[in-house]
């Protein structure tokens, strides 16, 4: 059973452009979160996904940022006009169920904005 | 929100020695988990364990949710231990892992 993958697992964006980062979760696992790591600040949750669903958004910045889980596919992380303060790994999670559930992370995609 | 704390953070050890790493939370929980962080960044899960005690191979892990607090152990380690471990917790009912500052370890031969 493949675990959580995310791609890409490192992208270069200049101050600016768009960023789009993928999660694939678990077979089986209908619940996607998104983390995000910055260098001095530690993980930190961003937002919490089911199928066509924001279930908590939370942890999103209000502004560039954004999140979907399609019916079919991947889910998306969105990041709009790129800034040097957005380069942080950004972790995908995913649990069999939500509340109180085991989540399993994937690799992690490394985003570095020149 | 909840506050994790994770202590000691910098940990050096011999290859070989035990060690033992603790995390105490300020709140109750319906979850929590441990995880390695590698040197290449990948975040490893170790143990799903909201209360009770856990074996894996060298490592183990015990929860005392009435006392709020986890404690990981670490026995025989070696160079492929080093890395950061991640305490993360699930506050009641909000569905969202809050980590704590984690535990650096260098293990050295």
């Amino acid at each position: 059973n493949a675990g959580v993958m995310q791609n890409p697992r490192h992208l270069v964006r200049r101050r600016g452009q768009e960023a789009r980062l993928r999660c694939s979760p678990m077979k089986g696992h209908s619940h996607v979160y998104w983390y995000r790591q910055l260098p001095e600040e530690g993980l930190k949750f961003m937002v919490y996904l089911q199928k066509e669903n924001i279930i908590d958004e939370s942890g999103m910045p209000k502004e560039r940022f954004s999140a979907e889980f399609p019916k079919e596919g991947p889910s998306i992380l969105r990041i709009q006009q790129v800034v040097r303060g957005d380069s942080a790994a950004y972790f995908c999670a995913s649990s069999p169920s939500g509340r109180f559930g085991e989540q399993y992370f994937g690799p992690g995609t490394r985003l570095t904005v020149t | 929100g909840i506050q994790v704390e994770q202590s000691p953070p910098d940990l050096i050890l011999q290859e070989g020695a035990n060690s033992t790493l603790r995390c105490n939370f300020s709140d109750s929980v319906n979850n929590l988990q441990w995880f390695h962080q590698n040197p290449w960044g990948q975040l490893i899960n170790l143990f799903y364990i909201p209360s009770g005690t856990k074996q894996n191979g060298r490592l183990s892990a015990t929860t005392v949710a009435t006392e709020r607090y986890s404690l990981l152990y670490i026995s025989s380690s070696q160079t492929t231990d080093s890395g950061v471990y991640f305490c993360a917790v699930e506050p009641g009912g909000n569905n969202r892992l809050a980590f704590g500052k984690g535990n650096q370890v260098v293990v050295i031969p």
